[in-house]
């Protein structure tokens, strides 16, 4: 069971480039999200989603966009990079609050440094 | 809206020495608290959760944290570190009431156990 998986794991883009990052979870979960770390702040959320074909935005939306088509995969596109975007960038699953317990199922990071 | 605050940023400690971690929050809500552990180069996981119940939680490890209304605290403890908990440890919190399933994190902190 792989969990939740992140493609890719490095990536150095320039200022302006576009790219966009693959979560894919196979534990059939309804909720996913994106998050930033950055150094001295924690993680932030970026977007998240409810379910297929919904999004919304979270603390720090600005710059990124999301989409789910299907529910195993949640895309994070960065349009113009710009090097404020570079950070550690987390996905995470989880079950709708209430059905368990509401632990978040992390990946293992995709690190992006623009410059 | 909720906030968290983890008041040390470094925490360094010797093996075998008692620790805390300290984690307080703000909300007008009803939340659910969490601590997640991060080692080196990998994604985040789950420690232990306050849902209900008994205010002291534990996890399979040997930390426990204990839930204070009253403080809006939800400290970290164990009475005795090993070298492999060095890692960062991050505290969260979630709505209750909420449908998004959404954590706010801390800012984390650093335990550096020394030999």
């Amino acid at each position: 069971n792989a969990g939740v998986t992140q493609t890719p794991k490095f990536r150095v883009l320039k200022t302006g480039q576009s790219m966009t990052l693959l979560c894919a979870q196979d534990m059939n979960h309804e909720y996913m999200y994106w998050y930033r770390q950055d150094p001295g702040m924690g993680l932030r959320l970026i977007h998240y989603s409810v379910g297929e074909g919904t999004t919304a935005k979270g603390e720090v939306p600005d710059g990124y966009n999301v989409s789910r088509l299907k529910k195993q995969n949640f895309l994070l596109g960065l349009e113009s990079a710009a090097p404020s975007q570079t950070s550690v960038y987390f996905c995470a699953s989880r079950e709708p609050t209430g059905r368990i317990t509401g632990e978040l199922f992390f990946g293992e990071g995709s690190r992006l440094t623009v410059l | 809206a909720q906030s968290v605050t983890q008041l040390d940023s470094q925490v360094p400690v010797f093996e075998e020495a008692p620790v805390e971690l300290r984690c307080n929050y703000s909300s007008s809500v009803s939340v659910y608290l969490f601590w997640y552990v991060q080692y080196p180069n990998q994604g985040l996981q789950l420690l232990l959760k306050y849902l209900s119940g008994s205010t002291l939680v534990e996890s399979i490890n040997g930390f426990e944290a204990e839930f204070n209304k009253s403080q809006t605290s939800f400290h970290l403890r164990k009475p005795s570190v090993h070298i492999s908990d060095t890692a960062e440890y991050f505290c969260a919190v979630s709505d209750r009431r909420g449908n998004t399933g959404k954590l706010i994190f801390g800012q984390g902190t650093t335990l550096q156990v020394k030999p």
